[in-house]
This record gives C-alpha cells, structure tokens and sequence, in this order.
C-alpha cells in the first residue's frame, strides 16, 4: 500500500537556527497538510495545501513557517528561526480529493529545538 | 468551524465490543465524518469514513443517524492492539480540526 513518507525521522536543532522538514505525499493525491503534536498534547492543524498554494492554515503557522512543493513529488516545511516551542512531532499528510476523502499521515519527524 | 465532543477515555477487555460515541452538533451538509486511530509517536491513521446511516469495512463500523449530529464508532472484539487514541473528525473546507480523542485501553 502506497505510503506518506517524512524525513529525517529526528531533527535536532539550535534555537534560532532553520529547519526543513520533507514529506513525500502518496503520488496521486493532490492535497497536502502538515500537522503538529507537542508531547502529550493533541495533534494541531498547521496548514493545507492544494494546486500550489495554501488553502488553510491556522494561527500557529505564522511568517516564520512555509511550505513548499518544489518538484513533483516533495512537499518541505520549513520553519525560518526555530523556537524551544517548535519542538514537537510534524507529521505531513496527504489525500486524493481533500478533507472529505481519507487523509494519509506520515510516520513524522521529531523536532528538537535546544 | 465544526467542533466534535467525545468521551476523554473508555476501558474494554478483549473480545469485548466497543462503541465510542461523538457529538457534532453543527456539521455542515457537505460534511463527511471521519475516524482516525492513533499510537503514540505514530501518525494517525485512518480508520473509517462516512457521510449518513452506516459504513462498514474490515476493521470498524459507523453508525450515522439521520440527523447526523452524532456518530458511533464500533470496533468488534477488540485486542490489546486496539489501545490508542480515537479521534473524530468533522471536514470543514482543507482545515481538518483533530480534538483531543477517545483514550481506549482494552485489558486482558
């Protein structure tokens, strides 16, 4: 079964320092999200992507956060100037036709901001 | 925003059913309801969709009434496996809301 893939599995960072965080979606879907989960907490919406632009995104995903689908298979997070509150678990997710249609999480990467 | 109410935790003991029951007061008509599962440190993962009345696949039943204000998950004879998070979710346009889930812990 085709799979949400995210790399690196761990990521551990400065603060102040920027990070990327790569996600390869499921081929033919079109949708793409990244979601947060600080440990312990629930899984926090961040910001959903369709047809090369942002279709939602909450008040967590501020100017020091963008995504990016730079090719035809990669979709990137990128978080400009890290803070100790980054830290938390990012899970990239993807699905066929969008809210209404089952949406396929990655396995995350774990973010560590020191 | 379509918001969701579950029950915060369950317990279960293997083989036993378990239904876990969310409310969602003001879905939209062209809302569909969906399941997730959750282990710790995994991602979600899905487990059922439905838009009124019942859905059935291999893993879970989902039982929608008419008014469609509230949605019952059913996981048939659950296993140790079956410890995790349950979470319900209402579409609302690309900003899919997780709340804070069913904690199920099936014993032995």
């Amino acid at each position: 079964e085709p799979e949400v893939t995210q790399t690196p599995s761990h990521q551990v960072t400065q603060m102040g320092q920027e990070v990327i965080l790569r996600c390869v979606p499921i081929s033919n879907h079109l949708y793409f999200y990244w979601y947060r989960q600080i440990l312990g907490q629930k899984v926090e919406f961040l910001v959903s992507f369709y047809n090369n632009e942002i279709s939602e995104k909450s008040e967590i995903f501020d100017d020091q956060f963008s995504v990016e689908r730079p090719d035809g298979s990669n979709f990137t997070l990128k978080i400009r100037s890290t803070k100790l509150e980054d830290s938390a678990m990012y899970f990239c997710a993807s699905s066929e036709a969008g809210v209404n249609s089952p949406l396929h999480f990655g396995n995350g990467t774990r973010l560590t901001v020191t | 925003l379509a918001k969701t109410t579950q029950p915060i935790s369950m317990d279960s003991y293997e083989g036993q059913e378990v239904n876990i029951t969310c409310s969602h007061n003001n879905i939209a008509t062209n809302d569909y309801i969906t399941w997730y599962q959750q282990f710790p440190s995994q991602g979600p993962r899905f487990i059922i969709q439905g838009y009124k009345t019942k859905v059935t696949n291999e893993v879970a039943s989902l039982f929608i009434p008419a008014d469609r204000k509230s949605s019952t998950l059913s996981l048939p004879r659950v296993s140790l496996s079956d410890t995790a998070v349950y979470y319900c979710l209402v579409g609302d346009k690309e900003k899919l809301v997780f709340g804070t889930g069913t904690r199920l812990l099936v014993s032995p």
